[in-house]
């Protein structure tokens, strides 16, 4: 089955910088890959996603890019800010609507 | 408008007992999973009602765990003869068909 790793588990940022999170999925047959991101006590809430017939996407501060042939997926945050401060999971499905694999989670914490 | 809404948000629990747990998804979505989230980990997929369908169920753990859907709408995941090891965030998303997954608060399950 499909297994999903992401890194890195924390990562530590200035506000105002860029935060990289990067993870890489197993099944070649997975086309739909969301990031969600997660504040303490909430569940999860989508931020973005992308499909696998376009290699990058952008919402604002946020881009996702994907490597299909490489089986990689990136979150880019420019700009950070202290709200930005949450847990971001990846994830991955065969098509859009079924069961997804999450990767670990990424602590990210942005400091003022 | 309203979103997922999932009861209880916890539930402190002798080893042993029984356990449900409710989702009432977002009005006139189809489909409906059920995720856990051990401390500090990802989500592990549990099991995902398509309409009328039958579930699949691939994700439980054990045979003590159960869901059903009643009448398409609202779903309860009941786990039997508790162990310490269920306590964990128990999460339901829904979707329309096909669309992003939109997650409840959770339920924080502890079983002592």
């Amino acid at each position: 089955g499909e297994n999903v790793e992401q890194h890195p588990s924390t990562l530590s940022v200035q506000e105002g910088d860029s935060a990289v999170i990067k993870c890489t999925y197993s099944d070649s047959a997975s086309n739909y890959f969301p990031w969600y991101k997660q504040e303490l006590g909430k569940g999860p809430q989508l931020i973005i996603d992308i499909r696998s017939n376009v290699g990058e996407k952008k919402d604002q501060r946020i881009a996702v890019t994907l490597n299909k042939t490489a089986k990689h997926f990136s979150l880019h945050i420019t700009e950070t800010q202290p709200e930005d401060s949450a847990v971001y999971f990846c994830a991955a499905s065969r098509s859009y609507g079924n069961k997804l694999v999450f990767g670990a989670g990424t602590i990210l914490r942005v400091k003022s | 408008g309203a979103g997922v809404s999932q009861s209880p948000s916890n539930k402190v629990t002798e080893k042993g007992k029984d356990v449900e747990l409710r989702c009432d998804p977002i009005s006139g979505h189809t489909a409906l999973y059920w995720y856990r989230q051990s401390l500090g980990q990802g989500l592990e997929f549990l099991i995902y009602f398509q309409g009328n369908s039958a579930p699949d169920k691939s994700g439980l753990p054990s045979d003590r765990f159960s869901a059903e859907r009643t009448g398409g709408s609202v779903s309860t995941l009941t786990i039997q003869r508790t162990q310490q090891e269920d306590s964990a965030v128990y999460l339901c998303a829904s979707s329309a068909s096909k669309e992003t997954q939109y997650f409840g608060p959770g339920t924080r399950l502890l079983v002592l």
